[in-house]
């Protein structure tokens, strides 16, 4: 397993168009969670499954924002009608549930124009 | 105010120098943890702690639960250590991050 994986790296795309990420957690890991972290600023968090139920979402995920974990294993992150302010760095994180160290994709970074 | 604040925002230092980066938290936590993330947006997990300190390489990191505050020092810096030094909480299941300390250590 090489650890969490993120497809794509970059997206730039167009104001109004929708977009779609997804995260590959290390395997045995039943916990993966999407946070978005912009410019000078700190990661925050969007949703977190444990297995294929989703069981926390932010405030700041908004009507436009969709996550999915079909399976239990990888997640993909929707943006609808992507708008400027979505231009950011969506990190994906899985860990193993009760609190254990959790471990970082390379994120994509999006751009939208 | 943030639930985690981090200080200073921004460091540069000589190669060599000893570094001291600190964290303080307004709110209950499990668990500390320290990351580094480079250009390019990848995190990298390097302490988890509820208590006293560790120690990796030329990294320490301590925790005082009571005052709600933790250090990472980096001891005999090198430039390949410059990087944003980000420190985060869990206390639910979720992290709460800072907004990082961005580390310039020049040669």
């Amino acid at each position: 397993d090489t650890g969490v994986s993120q497809d794509p790296r970059h997206k730039i795309t167009k104001r109004g168009q929708n977009v779609t990420f997804r995260c590959d957690p290390i395997s045995e890991h039943n916990r993966l969670y999407w946070y978005r972290q912009t410019l000078g600023q700190g990661p925050e968090f969007l949703t977190y499954f444990q297995n294929e139920a989703q069981l926390e979402k932010s405030r700041l995920l908004s009507d436009r924002f969709s996550a999915e974990r079909p399976k239990g294993s990888f997640s993909t992150l929707e943006i609808q009608r992507t708008e400027q302010g979505d231009s950011a760095m969506y990190l994906c994180a899985s860990s193993l549930a009760g609190g254990s160290e959790a471990f970082f994709g390379q994120g994509t970074r999006l751009t939208v124009v | 105010k943030n639930e985690v604040e981090q200080s200073p925002q921004n460091l540069t230092a000589q190669e060599g120098e000893f570094i001291t980066i600190n964290c303080s938290y307004s709110v209950g936590i499990s668990a500390l943890h320290w990351l580094q993330q480079h250009p390019g947006g990848g995190i990298v997990s390097l302490f988890m702690l509820s208590s006293g300190k560790k120690k990796h390489g030329r990294l320490i990191a301590t925790i005082n639960i009571q005052e709600k505050h933790s250090s990472l020092h980096i001891t005999a810096s090198h430039p390949r250590d410059s990087a944003v030094y980000i420190c985060a909480v869990s206390g639910s299941e979720k992290l709460v991050f800072g907004k990082g300390t961005k580390l310039t250590v020049n040669p």
